[in-house]
Parts: C-alpha cells; structure tokens; sequence
C-alpha cells in the first residue's frame, strides 16, 4: 500500500498570504497523484489532476507540483473562501490511498 | 449536470447488514467506473472499493479492512451502484461517498454522502 504524508496537518493563514501544502509519497506514483477541496459539511472535491492539471472553474491561485514522490499544492493568495481541509490522493495502484489531510483556517 | 445521490445509511447494530445505493444521473452510466469513499466522523478519506465498467470487465476491487464482508454491484439499466455491507463493525461508522472514479486521473465527481453508524 503506497502511503502519502501530508504536511502539515494544519495551517493558519491571514487572507492573501501564500500556502503551501506537501504530500509525500512512500514510492513512486509518476504524476498519479490528484488534490481534492473539503470544506465544512461539503463533500470532497476534485481540483487538480495528474500532479499540476487544474480542474475547470479552479481559481488561478490554486496549483500542483511535483512527480515521483513529492508533491505540492500552492494557494498564492488565501481568499476567506479558501479555508478547508485538502487532501491528497494517489491512483498509482490500489488499494487507492489518501493523505491524511491539511486543514486550512483563515486567521 | 452530473449528480450523485446517496441513500440507505442509518443506524445498524455491530454484526448486522446493510445496503447503500447510489443513482446517477447527467453521465453515461454504463461507460463509468465508480468508487465508495468513507469519512469516519472527524476524520480523513478512506477507499472502500471499485468497480469497473463492464466494458472494462466490470471487476471489483476493495480497501483490506472491508474484503470478504463489503460487496459492490452495479445496475446500468437503473443508472444507480450499490454498496451491500455485511458483518457490520463499529469502525465501520462514517459517511459513505459515492464517486465517478476517472481510473488514474482521480475521483472525479462526488455524492453528499450519506451516514452509517454502527452502535448497540
């Protein structure tokens, strides 16, 4: 089972400051690797694919990184509307596996 | 529009069975591979298991701590998967999402959720 450490686990952000997000993988997984937007009492939501491929309707501040082992997410400027928890997630092989989440909050 | 609609969670004693059903809509079902997630209450993402398309064999696959008791089926002619969970345990509380899983470009399109708890 290929595990993915998120880091960190938490995150306080003043709005329009810049947020960086890691995911680490325990091997390879190329560039299978997706990030998904969890806000409070929502489910989960896709926002980019295959490491760096944002989703249509993304904000322009969201982007991904990263191939192999080692991944980022990167929110330029924290809007409000960003304050979720982020997830990454591998489809390399199964079982499929996520990270274990990074919550953001807006200082 | 695609739209996932979960129903069947509530509350089942520890050993008991239940069964979820999901109906899709706004995609060619058929063509689709879906996924169940589960959130237990507080906590992250865990994969329950897949199935394939029958086009594409229409197998399916599961996380470790569900094989043997978790089953999931597929109704293309009613558009709608099932998740059938059997010998129930307390770790088995969470929310269960139903998902379009896009294979290697991730889970594409997710449900509400809908909530099981096991408790005696």
């Amino acid at each position: 089972e290929i595990v993915l450490t998120q880091s960190p686990d938490f995150q306080s952000v003043t709005p329009r400051e810049k947020v960086t997000i890691t995911c680490r993988a325990s091997q390879s997984v190329g560039t299978n690797l997706h990030w998904y937007q969890q806000k409070p009492d929502q489910s989960p939501k896709l926002l980019i694919k295959y490491a760096s491929q944002s989703l249509s309707g993304v904000p322009s501040t969201f982007s991904g990184s990263g191939s192999g082992t080692d991944f980022t997410l990167t929110i330029t400027s924290l809007e409000a509307e960003d304050a979720a928890t982020y997830y990454c997630h591998q489809s390399s092989s199964l079982p499929l596996t996520f990270g274990g989440g990074t919550k953001v909050e807006i200082k | 529009e695609v739209q996932l609609v979960e129903s069947g969670g509530g509350l089942v004693k520890p050993g008991g069975s239940l069964g979820l059903s999901c109906q899709a809509s706004g995609l060619t079902f058929s063509n689709a591979w879906m996924s169940w997630v589960r959130q237990a209450p507080g906590k992250g993402l865990e994969w329950v298991g897949r199935i394939k398309s029958k086009t594409a064999g229409g197998t399916t696959d599961y996380g470790e701590p569900v094989k043997g008791r978790f089953t999931i089926s597929r109704d293309d002619s009613k558009t709608t998967l099932y998740l059938q969970m059997n010998s129930l345990k307390i770790e088995d509380t969470a929310v269960y999402y139903c998902t379009i899983d896009w294979g290697a470009a991730g889970l594409g399109y997710w449900g509400q959720g809908t909530l099981v708890t096991v408790s005696s």
